[in-house]
């Protein structure tokens, strides 16, 4: 596509729920990021996947956090057993090769703990 | 102290004014980005900086690598200006992340 897709835009779950979010990123673009935003605060590094190398999970914050890319095209990110601290926009990216090229984010996903 | 300093925080203008937004860093960078947050949360990329200056229409991000400093400039601000301004960086040897500064609440009256 033209841009970053992320689905769904919007989304209330229950607590103690699973939930996957999904980014299609730029078509050709081998790097995909993760960002996540709570309200007011700061972006978030989540994780990063470069092409087939093994993906940088550094930023994920507990281990009911976890991404999956399929080569070098959609990504998907679950959180399972959702907790209210988990409310927050996710934004997806992606660039050419790395970080050093332009990069392009989607217009995010917001979810809603409840 | 953070890698990544923004200022100022908060900033107010009145349409017209010329706009400086500074970003002061701690590491080595082998690029810096310049992104633009509307109230909705979208994200846009301004520019992308490794040297020098670079100029889009009424912006202008400058970059000195020495001084670990860069700078985005805004003239003839407008309210559709307002917007966070956010800098991120990526460290010298790791392309795999960016480090973000904590972002300038720009406001623009008319």
């Amino acid at each position: 596509g033209a841009g970053v897709s992320q689905s769904p835009s919007n989304k209330v779950t229950e607590k103690g729920k699973d939930v996957e979010l999904r980014c299609d990123p730029i078509s050709g673009h081998t790097a995909l990021y993760w960002y996540r935003q709570r309200l007011g605060q700061g972006l978030e590094f989540l994780i990063y996947f470069q092409g087939n190398s093994a993906p940088d999970k550094s930023g994920l914050p507990s281990d009911r956090f976890s991404a999956e890319r399929t080569g070098e095209s959609v990504s998907t990110l679950t959180i399972q057993r959702t907790q209210q601290e988990d409310s927050a926009v996710y934004l997806c990216a992606s660039s050419l090769v790395t970080a050093g090229n332009t990069i392009y984010f989607g217009e995010g996903s917001w979810l809603t703990v409840v | 102290k953070n890698e990544v300093e923004q200022s100022p925080q908060n900033l107010t203008a009145q349409e017209g004014e010329f706009i400086t937004i500074n970003c002061s860093y701690s590491v080595g960078i082998s690029a810096l980005h310049w992104l633009q947050q509307h109230p909705g949360g979208g994200i846009v990329s301004l520019f992308m900086l490794s040297s020098g200056k670079k100029k889009h229409g009424r912006l202008i991000a400058t970059i000195n690598i020495q001084e670990k400093h860069s700078s985005l400039h805004i003239t003839a601000s407008h309210p559709r200006d307002s917007a966070v301004y956010i800098c991120a960086l990526i460290s010298s040897g790791s392309a795999r992340q960016l480090t973000f500064g904590s972002g300038t609440q720009l406001t623009v009256l008319p």
